[in-house]
């Protein structure tokens, strides 16, 4: 079964710093997710990978899907308080067609 | 659109008592899913369904139940409830294809005790 590994799993920034948060699959990835989670509260959609090289982004988060097609990264440039919260992937190995399976997430916290 | 409406939001169990999660789209999706989250473990896959009357396991099914008579209802059932089935639960919805991602539900806290 397919695995995600998210490193790190906590991460503490300064306001205005940039930070990186990284997946790993354990299987080639048909589609990658992430997800953003604030305490108490539901998974928000942030952005979709799927084709090798991919990259987006939404407002200050880049995401990227390596060649391989079997890491991705998501980055936040000139981090803010409203950035703070859980960073979830999730992913299929199967033309879309299984359900997600997720990583345990990195927890971020923004200091002023 | 209300998107993934989940009730109740908190609920207290005693061991052995059973109840039922409701999950309610109105985005006509006819993917659902049922995730469990336990602290710093992610999501595990409770049940799928692809559409109504289709329904199918996913990782953890033991404990709980699931049914699908319309698109846009997908109750959780936990019979005999135990305090390993203590979690966050979260049900989510997709239209067919993967693009849009999945639309998720605000929750419910259960604790059994």
């Amino acid at each position: 079964s397919q695995e995600l590994e998210q490193s790190p799993q906590s991460l503490i920034v300064q306001e205005g710093k940039n930070l990186t948060i990284n997946c790993t699959s354990s299987k080639t990835l048909y589609g990658l997710y992430w997800y953003k989670q604030k305490y108490g509260e539901g998974l928000i959609f942030l952005m979709m990978l799927q084709k090798g090289g991919e990259e987006k982004s939404h407002e200050k988060i880049t995401a990227k899907l390596d060649e391989k097609k079997q890491q991705s990264s998501l980055h936040i440039t000139a981090s803010q308080p409203s950035h703070a919260g859980i960073y979830l992937c999730g992913a299929d190995s199967n033309s879309g067609n299984t359900p997600l399976v997720f990583g345990k997430g990195t927890r971020l916290s923004v200091i002023a | 659109n209300a998107g993934v409406t989940q009730t109740p939001k908190f609920r207290i169990l005693k061991i052995g008592q059973s109840m039922t999660l409701q999950c309610t789209q109105d985005m006509n999706h006819n993917y659902m899913y049922w995730y469990r989250q336990d602290p710093g473990m992610g999501l595990k896959l409770i049940y799928y369904s692809v559409g109504a009357g289709i329904t199918d396991k996913g990782e953890v099914p033991n404990g709980y139940n699931v049914s699908r008579s319309t698109t846009e209802d997908f109750p959780l059932r936990l019979e005999l409830a135990a305090p390993s089935q203590t979690s966050v639960y979260f049900c989510a919805s997709r239209p067919p294809g993967g693009a849009s991602g999945y639309t998720f539900g605000s929750g419910t806290r259960l604790t059994v005790v």
